[in-house]
């Protein structure tokens, strides 16, 4: 079954550090890979896609992510973190094209 | 242009009642699908539904959960004889097509009693 795994539950790290959150998918056909965020007591925003082209993708905040295919992985990251980014984030890829599979969530916490 | 649009926004019920949650999609988007956050977990699929139309249904428990989309007005996700275990909260996203990136609506945070 395909599934989408985020390595990380928890990430602490201190404003204005960089972070990585970590997203591997299993699925062995063509994927269609997302990252969404949640602000507390909020929907999902999208954060960053990959369809195709380039594997390295850019969000308007900063962030960006690396699709990389040998090793099935989709890592978000960001060379220095705002007290903002406070969130969690979902990684997702398609199924069908249609339905989105999420990992688990990664609660990225920043410290002053 | 709106966003996909939910309501209500919280929703309180004692159990064995029914909930009723709506779903606007954003304009010009006939693709809805439907998602539940249980707590401390992350988004599940449970159903996805065009205009009149459910596509794929394999995330829905198989009792007391229904969805419709109608020709006019918007998506409802139905929950008969509500428990406990239903508390959650429910996403809608849409799109204009299926392969097309989903958005998402604010949720229905559903707390059963």
């Amino acid at each position: 079954a395909q599934s989408v795994t985020q390595l990380d539950s928890q990430v602490p790290v201190f404003e204005e550090a960089p972070v990585e959150l970590r997203c591997n998918y299993s699925s062995s056909v063509s994927v269609y890979l997302f990252w969404y965020v949640q602000y507390p007591n909020q929907g999902l925003q999208l954060l960053l896609k990959y369809l195709s082209g380039s594997t390295l993708v850019k969000s308007i905040n900063g962030f960006e992510a690396e699709f990389n295919k040998s090793q099935t992985s989709f890592h978000l990251r960001k060379p220095s973190v705002h007290i903002s980014d406070t969130a969690e984030y979902f990684c997702a890829d398609t199924q069908g094209a249609q339905k989105l599979v999420f990992g688990q969530g990664t609660r990225l916490t920043i410290n002053p | 242009n709106a966003g996909v649009m939910q309501n209500p926004r919280h929703l309180v019920r004692r159990r064995g009642q029914e909930a009723r949650l709506r779903c606007s999609p954003m304009k010009g988007h006939s693709h809805v699908y439907w998602y539940r956050q249980l707590p401390e977990e992350g988004l599940k699929f449970m159903v996805y539904l065009q205009k009149e139309n459910i596509i794929d249904e394999s995330g829905m428990p198989k009792e007391r959960f229904s969805a419709e989309f109608p020709k006019e007005g918007p998506s409802i996700l139905r929950i008969q004889q509500v428990v406990r275990g239903d508390s959650a909260a429910y996403f809608c996203a849409s799109s204009p097509l299926p392969q097309e990136t989903q958005y998402f609506g604010p949720g229905t945070r559903l707390l059963v009693l």
